[in-house]
């Protein structure tokens, strides 16, 4: 059973589009991360967000935690090609396991 | 040193034989994390540490796998009489608590594990 679920697990997208991935879970997380991963390397961290309704900007990405802090979701801003990755959700309860959803890989297309 | 490493990267072995795989995290990291992931998949969790102690090992698949952190730094997972369906890239992770209660993680390059 996946304790988070992340939608779409594949995208595929040209250049220039707009594009939200989702992570929802039955669980309460007091924080929630976003990593991304390339091939042969570890998921590097995007962002945490702790508080359930927070907004936070990283250039074209926008994340959003849900205001009772299961789900949270990922939109970016006219793709580009060094988007493609894989995109990781992450629920955690305080120093306790870190739990990942299974993903979701993005490819932009020039 | 300023990341995580992991060692071996990669580690081809024939089904039966005995395998460690090393981590060693960040310093001043209490707590250690491995991870299981499969291609295209996201990371499964398998143990983390809190100091020397297994403060859970729940998503250790079966009593072949096991792991230490004797002086609370350096990790080893240690996996025996290997499978073929135990081929995939093991993942470690140190992470520090963050006074917002973030806990985030900081991960090694992964040691990849092919199982002949």
């Amino acid at each position: 059973t996946q304790l988070l679920e992340q939608s779409p697990q594949f995208l595929s997208i040209q250049e220039g589009e707009n594009l939200t991935v989702y992570c929802n879970s039955s669980s309460v997380f007091s924080s929630l991360q976003w990593y991304r991963q390339e091939p042969g390397e570890g998921p590097v961290l995007l962002v945490t967000v702790v508080t359930g309704g927070e907004v936070k900007k990283l250039k074209r990405l926008t994340f959003q935690f849900g205001d009772a802090r299961k789900d949270s979701s990922l939109h970016i801003t006219a793709a580009q090609p060094g988007d493609t990755g894989l995109y990781l959700c992450a629920g955690a309860k305080g120093y306790q396991k870190v739990t990942f959803g299974i993903g979701t890989k993005l490819q932009v297309i020039p | 040193g300023a990341g995580v490493s992991q060692t071996p990267s990669n580690k081809v072995t024939e089904k039966g034989k005995y395998v460690e795989l090393r981590c060693d995290p960040i310093s001043g990291h209490t707590a250690l994390y491995w991870y299981r992931q499969s291609l295209g998949q996201g990371p499964e969790f398998l143990i983390y540490f809190q100091g020397t102690g297994a403060a859970d090992d729940s998503g250790l698949p079966n009593d072949r796998f096991f792991a230490v952190r004797p002086e609370g730094s350096v990790s080893t997972l240690k996996i025996q009489r290997t499978e073929r369906g135990d081929s995939a890239v093991y993942l470690c992770a140190s992470s520090k608590m963050f006074a917002s209660g973030a806990n985030v993680l900081t991960f090694g390059a992964g040691s990849r594990l092919t199982v002949l």
